[in-house]
């Protein structure tokens, strides 16, 4: 069980255009999903906080308006980049959990490229 | 701040040798730390969530334990499978989100 896919889990697009990132909980209900990027050989760096039917919480220097979370339903949130130039080349990873002291079940990433 | 530390940053075994990974942290109250294992290119993968000092668990070769100021991943006689990143975070105790150590780059010879 706990299974998180997204979906692409590769895009190459060219700059200035948007790409948008399915997350999914295939098994259980997410009552809150996580956003993160990752650079190589770097650790995760929490992006956003989107928790179902509400508006996504956004960490310190994450430009919302660049990226746009939505968390429609219980098993689905999307991440669209705006805009997207070569610096949001990243690997993207999205994970979802059950709430409060639960574990966090992560997605396998989807490795953005912006020509 | 809350902060979590991760030693060695990379670490190199024949298969076989035994070891452990160290995950030091420093946060206002702890809801709960949580081990991954991350192969490259891939999402991390959940492997372990101790609550409170004392707590143990145990999945193969890996076996976690936790004090009030660290934990450790055991790993005994480890297989070039196990080769991979491995990522401690921590859940603060009033919040939802984690905070990531940078990870032990481990890699198993055989």
């Amino acid at each position: 069980g706990a299974v998180v896919s997204q979906h692409p889990s590769r895009v190459i697009c060219k700059s200035g255009t948007s790409v948008k990132i399915e997350c999914r909980s295939l098994d259980f209900q997410a009552t809150t999903m996580f956003w993160y990027r990752q650079f190589p050989k770097q650790s995760l760096m929490l992006m956003a906080t989107s928790n179902e039917g509400s508006k996504a919480t956004y960490e310190q220097g994450v430009e919302k308006d660049k990226f746009l979370i939505n968390h429609a339903s219980l098993t689905l949130s999307t991440l669209t980049v705006t805009s997207a130039h070569p610096e949001d080349s990243s690997f993207y990873i999205c994970s979802a959990g059950t709430g409060g002291a639960d574990t966090q079940y992560f997605g396998p990433g989807t490795r953005l490229t912006v020509l | 701040e809350d902060q979590v530390t991760q030693s060695p940053e990379a670490l190199r075994l024949q298969e076989g040798e035994s070891s452990s990974l160290n995950c030091s942290y420093t946060v206002s109250g702890l809801r709960g730390l949580f081990w991954y294992r991350q192969d490259p290119g891939k999402g991390p993968e959940f492997l372990f969530t101790l609550y409170s000092a004392g707590e143990e668990k145990e999945k193969e070769r890996l076996k976690a334990t936790l004090t009030k100021k660290e934990s450790f991943l055991h790993i005994t006689a480890p297989k070039p499978e196990d080769s991979a990143t491995y990522l401690c975070a921590v859940q603060v105790a009033g919040a939802q989100k984690l905070v990531f150590g940078q990870g032990t780059r481990l890699t198993i010879n055989p």
